[in-house]
């Protein structure tokens, strides 16, 4: 499927790196997501943009810092990582029209690896 | 807050088999439940939904799912299990977030099939 679609799908970085991840989405939609999925955790809500305004940020550390410049395109920027970052960052878009019973739609993600 | 809970990590099932595998939810309203399936190095891709209605849901792929409200339960079975199963299962509760959504996940159940 490429409704989401996720660049670069792997990165290595050092801990003094930065780098971005991008989202592309190609559904019409008005709300796009970061999630984190670390081994062994659940996946993890980052971010929600709806409309290109960021309407949740999970406590989320500073060294990610996301970017919605229209309601096709998000990105994560990365500075600064730790090891324990090293994660799939997955992003996702929905309707953004119907709150909780929207059905989020998934990129196939970023392996990150920090070193 | 809403929460989720997978009480199988993993499962092994033999090729033809019956599969169900279980979700607990816990949320203050009614909830719009998801079931969502992961394969190797790919993003979540939606098998079924349950917003209201029937407590029945069909899905993609020969899945299906039902909600018992007295068990605070969304169990996912399919009759007959193929190799091509084999994945990573995730269940989700929706809640609002503005008018997208969050969506919290349980830590999944990875199916093994067995020829």
């Amino acid at each position: 499927e490429t409704g989401v679609t996720q660049t670069p799908r792997h990165l290595v970085m050092g801990m003094t790196n930065k780098k971005s991840l991008k989202c592309e989405q190609h559904l019409g939609h008005n709300a796009m997501y970061w999630y984190k999925q670390s081994a062994k955790k659940p996946l993890e809500l980052m971010f929600v943009y709806s409309l290109e305004e960021r309407v949740e940020n999970n406590s989320v550390p500073s060294r990610f810092s996301p970017e919605c410049p229209n309601s096709s395109h998000l990105f994560l920027h990365l500075h600064t990582l730790q090891p324990e970052d090293s994660a799939l960052y997955l992003c996702a878009s929905s309707q953004g029209l119907a709150g909780d019973q929207e059905t989020q739609y998934f990129g196939p993600g970023t392996r990150l690896l920090v070193l | 807050a809403q929460s989720v809970t997978q009480p199988d990590i993993h499962i092994t099932v033999s090729e033809g088999a019956s599969l169900e595998l279980r979700c607990n939810y816990s949320y203050g309203a009614t909830p719009y439940l998801f079931w969502y399936v992961q394969s190797p190095g790919q993003g979540l891709q939606l098998l079924l939904k349950y917003f209201s209605g029937d407590t029945l849901v069909q899905g993609i792929k020969g899945f299906e799912a039902e909600f018992k409200r007295s068990q605070s339960s969304f169990n996912l079975r399919k009759p007959s299990v193929h190799w091509s199963d084999a994945a990573e299962y995730f269940c989700a509760v929706g809640a609002q977030a503005g008018t997208a959504s969050k969506l919290t996940f349980g830590t999944g159940t990875r199916l093994q099939v067995t020829l």
